[in-house]
């Protein structure tokens, strides 16, 4: 069965760092791209960054270009997001998700639970 | 800010018919990236619904389909059932933006 386990959400002062992971199992992990979305509280999905299967290409949503970073490491079968500079409009539920193609162009299927992160002082 | 427009709510008698519209733009749905349609039951993660436009995944009952034209595409739920109240968010790819992109979410009622 394939799994996505997300870990690393907190609470966390305006301005400070998180690197949230993102723990896949059950298929070859390096055969397909990964996305990061979030969801503010009550509010709809935000695609938010993704990695292509080697890392050759990646892609960031423009509220959070410049700030985050996506990363993965196939030999451990991890994804990362680390975000720095981080803002109260950060705040939210934050899901990995497996793209179906290795270009990161498709649909996401699966999606883990999702990790939450609070940005407040 | 979402790039896909979709009504904020939809709600239909059970066994009834209800159809949510997805509406995009020349640099998304109108240049060919298909639509993918997840279903988000409350407090749960989204689930995939509809891939390709067209297609189920294995799982989902053949009350759900979807459809594509021009720049929009829709979700149709016929035999609507209890189960089905959650939240509906069509998905694509905006060459644009060079990005993924979602739809502003609509909440099915069921009454």
């Amino acid at each position: 069965e394939e799994q996505l386990v997300e870990s690393g959400g907190g609470l966390v002062q305006p301005g400070r760092s998180l690197r949230l992971s993102c723990a896949a199992s059950g298929f070859t992990f390096d055969d397909y791209a990964m996305h990061w979305v979030r969801q503010a509280p009550g509010k709809g999905l935000e695609w938010v960054s993704y990695i292509s299967w080697n890392s050759g290409s990646l892609g960031y949503a423009e509220s959070v270009k410049g700030r985050f970073t996506i990363s993965r490491d196939n030999a451990k079968n991890f994804l990362y997001l680390q975000m720095n500079s981080l803002r109260a409009e950060d705040t939210a539920l934050y899901y990995c998700a497996k793209d179906t193609s290795s270009g990161g162009y498709n649909w996401f299927d699966p999606w883990g639970q999702g990790t939450l992160v609070t940005v407040s002082s | 800010q979402s790039v896909l427009t979709q009504p904020p709510s939809v709600s239909g008698a059970p066994g009834q018919r209800v159809t949510i519209s997805c509406t995009g733009s020349s640099s998304n749905i109108g240049v060919g990236y298909d639509v993918h349609w997840y279903q988000q039951l409350p407090g749960t993660a989204p689930k995939l619904l509809i891939f390709g436009n067209t297609n189920r995944p294995s799982g989902v009952p053949d009350r759900f389909s979807g459809s594509k034209s021009g720049t929009s595409a829709s979700l149709a739920i016929t035999g609507l059932q209890a189960e089905d109240e959650a939240d509906y968010y069509c998905q694509s790819y905006d060459g644009s933006l060079s990005g993924s992109v979602f739809g502003t979410g609509t909440k099915v009622t069921v009454l």
